[in-house]
């Protein structure tokens, strides 16, 4: 499987947006990116997902750049609810898969 | 919909001991997977099926079995419990084949003494 690289941590002051880097530099064509995040004490929650095209839904936005070999999440207005971790993964767009979580970026938001 | 349950919610084990954690969704998905979760890491994969009757390994997969004998259940069964499998327990399910979200349970918080 292609492989994603994260930052172990960041840290944010609420309601400032926050831009959390993601780097595939591995990506194939048929990978889709998808993010999850895990609230503390809580199961993984699914965020967004993309392909190729920059993705907006009503928990975050999604940049994938041009040679897709990277991609940021971006939260427009962090809350202490977003503090949690953020896994990056990729996703083949055929066969039999199933995810496979890295350590994520843990991410701190400060009132 | 409930979504996917899992129980129990804590469970203390002798080493050596058996036991099962369940694991259910009402979402009709044929996807189902066991993750573990130890401290301060992600989530590695146990055991995924891809419909019922039909089961395959995933990265950690020894000391547990899975069977799946309906769409809805996918119950995680440790043989011999071991200290080291003392761990966060999440059972998860998707839609179809190659795409869609996953769900997440909220965990079977495990600890073998």
């Amino acid at each position: 499987d292609a492989k994603t690289t994260q930052p172990n941590s960041m840290e944010s002051n609420e309601e400032e947006p926050v831009h959390l880097p993601c780097n595939h530099s591995t990506i194939s064509g048929t990978d889709y990116i998808h993010w999850y995040r895990q609230l503390p004490s809580q199961g993984p929650e699914y965020v967004i997902h993309g392909l190729t095209s920059n993705v907006n839904n009503r928990m975050a936005s999604l940049a994938i750049a041009e040679d897709r070999k990277s991609s940021t999440l971006i939260l427009h207005r962090a809350t202490l609810r977003d503090a949690a971790v953020y896994y990056c993964i990729l996703r083949e767009i055929r066969g039999s898969y199933i995810p496979t979580f890295g350590r994520g970026t843990s991410l701190i938001v400060h009132p | 919909n409930a979504g996917v349950t899992q129980t129990p919610k804590f469970q203390v084990l002798k080493t050596g001991q058996s036991m099962t954690l369940q694991c259910a969704q009402d979402m009709n998905h044929e996807y189902m997977s066991w993750y573990r979760q130890d401290p301060g890491m992600g989530l590695r994969l146990i055991h995924y099926s891809v419909g019922a009757g039909i089961t395959d390994q995933g990265e950690v997969p020894n000391g547990y079995n899975v069977s799946r004998s309906t769409t809805e259940d996918f119950p995680l069964r440790l043989l011999s419990a071991a200290p080291s499998q003392t761990s966060v327990y999440f059972c998860a399910s998707k839609q179809q084949f190659g795409g869609g979200e996953q769900y997440f349970g909220p965990g079977t918080r495990l600890t073998v003494t």
